[in-house]
């Protein structure tokens, strides 16, 4: 069972909300991941999470905030998006970071 | 600066047929490789993988070749279905810090019935 749950599959908020991005595994995996993807484009890193402590920021900006409250939680919270930052938000984990599994992702579209 | 390069940007396959995904590095570094498979609207799913001290790994229909001394890897499938038809995305990652995973720009395969 590699199952990633990611919440919500649609999101769409003004330029000064707040919102946030959920993702859920429960596999025992060590590390959780963050991607953005934009249309015809590979996966990006953002960021990675390893035993519940960031270890990878990839200089996103700071208008995006990684959480990971548990070993099975990891949240995105979002403030003062762009419009350009519309995009597909994939979740991964991986139990011992070389395979990672994604979910289903997050469509968000900022308005 | 791409580190991970498929240069073939779509491809069209008969069924039956095999599927040949090329993909290379640039960066020495990368030390274990794997390649997803992506449908529209879904998140990427993994097929499979190899470490760099293997020339070649095989799961079922798929086997991918890796020739380390030309930062190249391939991806077969054999026979290939119109179900195989998706975006197919090779990825690295370095000895040095395993997760992370760097993505190719991927290649569109079409399997014609």
């Amino acid at each position: 069972d590699t199952e990633v749950t990611q919440t919500p599959k649609h999101l769409v908020m003004g330029m000064t909300n707040k919102k946030s991005l959920k993702c859920e595994q429960h596999m025992g995996h060590r590390a959780m991941y963050w991607y953005k993807q934009k249309a015809k484009k590979p996966p990006e890193l953002m960021f990675v999470y390893s035993y519940e402590k960031l270890s990878i920021n990839e200089s996103v900006p700071s208008r995006f905030s990684p959480e990971c409250p548990n070993s099975s939680l990891l949240n995105l919270h979002l403030h003062a998006l762009q419009p350009e930052d519309s995009a597909l938000y994939l979740c991964a984990s991986s139990p011992e970071g070389q395979t990672i599994y994604f979910g289903e992702g997050s469509w968000l579209t900022v308005v | 600066d791409q580190q991970v390069k498929q240069n073939s940007p779509s491809l069209s396959v008969q069924e039956g047929r095999i599927s040949i995904l090329n993909c290379d590095y640039t960066n020495s570094m990368f030390d274990y490789f794997l390649w997803y498979k992506k449908y529209p609207a879904e998140g990427p799913t993994f097929l499979i993988s190899i470490s760099s001290i293997k020339d070649k790994n095989e799961d079922g229909r798929f086997t991918v070749f890796l020739n380390k001394s030309a930062k190249h890897l391939s991806l077969h499938i054999v026979p290939s279905q119109p179900g195989d038809s998706a975006v197919y995305f090779c990825a690295a990652s370095p000895k040095t810090s395993y997760d992370k995973v760097i993505f190719g720009p991927g290649t569109s395969l079409s399997v014609i019935p």
